[in-house]
């Protein structure tokens, strides 16, 4: 079944502490998104991915981090988390992304985090 | 950087009434999505429009991309319960660097009373 899976889906955890949300995906999908849905603000894009070893930041890349090494993987990572990082996240893929080809994304099931 | 400002942000409709979610872009867009978001769940794609004055539909749902391509509309004709959810556009800007940049509007909370 195609499918972009993330995990954990829930988490709680404490400021500071070093986390990794992993997002995987089996579609052989070239882009690779990751996004934060909060109340009121819709999704805003954290990062995003072209391909392997491509990464750009999105628009609220402040804090987190990303990397492609392989192109079904694409981790975001909390290298020291606070609690305005306390959200609900998606990962998101597509075949690929750009001005002529900008093709339906599919999203995972979401994580939530909540930092204390 | 670019905006996309998306009203309202909540409807409230008896079942069978209609209605329109509006999305408008602080800059010229390359294409639009739409996604529909249930309660507890994850967006999922409706449909991109790409053409200038483009119009497409879907069963009671209709897409409309703007002439000058910085603003979009859906619209649902008599909305039913299974319509329940958040509706956001995404666009993607044209020209430019950022050619992998989605931006997506804050989405339009729609509730639907039997």
């Amino acid at each position: 079944e195609a499918q972009v899976t993330q995990n954990p889906r829930y988490l709680i955890t404490v400021t500071g502490k070093k986390l990794t949300v992993t997002c995987s995906q089996n579609m052989n999908h070239e882009y690779m998104s990751w996004y934060r849905q909060d109340p009121g603000l819709g999704l805003r894009q954290i990062y995003y991915s072209m391909n392997v070893e491509v990464t750009d930041k999105g628009d609220v890349p402040e804090g987190y981090k990303v990397s492609r090494k392989e192109k079904r993987n694409f981790p975001l990572i909390l290298e020291s988390p606070s609690p305005n990082q306390t959200s609900l996240y998606f990962c998101a893929s597509s075949p690929r992304q750009g001005t002529y080809s900008n093709q339906p994304q599919h999203f995972g099931d979401g994580t939530r985090l909540s930092i204390l | 950087g670019q905006q996309v400002m998306q009203i309202p942000q909540y409807q409230h409709v008896q079942e069978g009434e209609d209605f329109t979610t509006y999305c408008n872009s602080s800059t010229t867009l390359s294409n639009i999505q739409w996604y529909k978001q249930r309660p507890g769940g994850h967006p999922v794609f409706l449909i991109q429009l790409v053409k200038s004055g483009e119009v497409k539909k879907q069963k009671r749902l209709t897409f409309q991309f703007g002439e000058a391509k910085k603003n979009s509309s859906l619209h649902i004709t008599a909305t039913q319960t299974t319509d329940v959810g958040t509706y956001f556009c995404a666009g993607l800007s044209a020209g430019g660097t950022s050619y992998g940049k989605l931006t997506f509007g804050q989405g339009t909370i729609l509730t639907v009373h039997p």
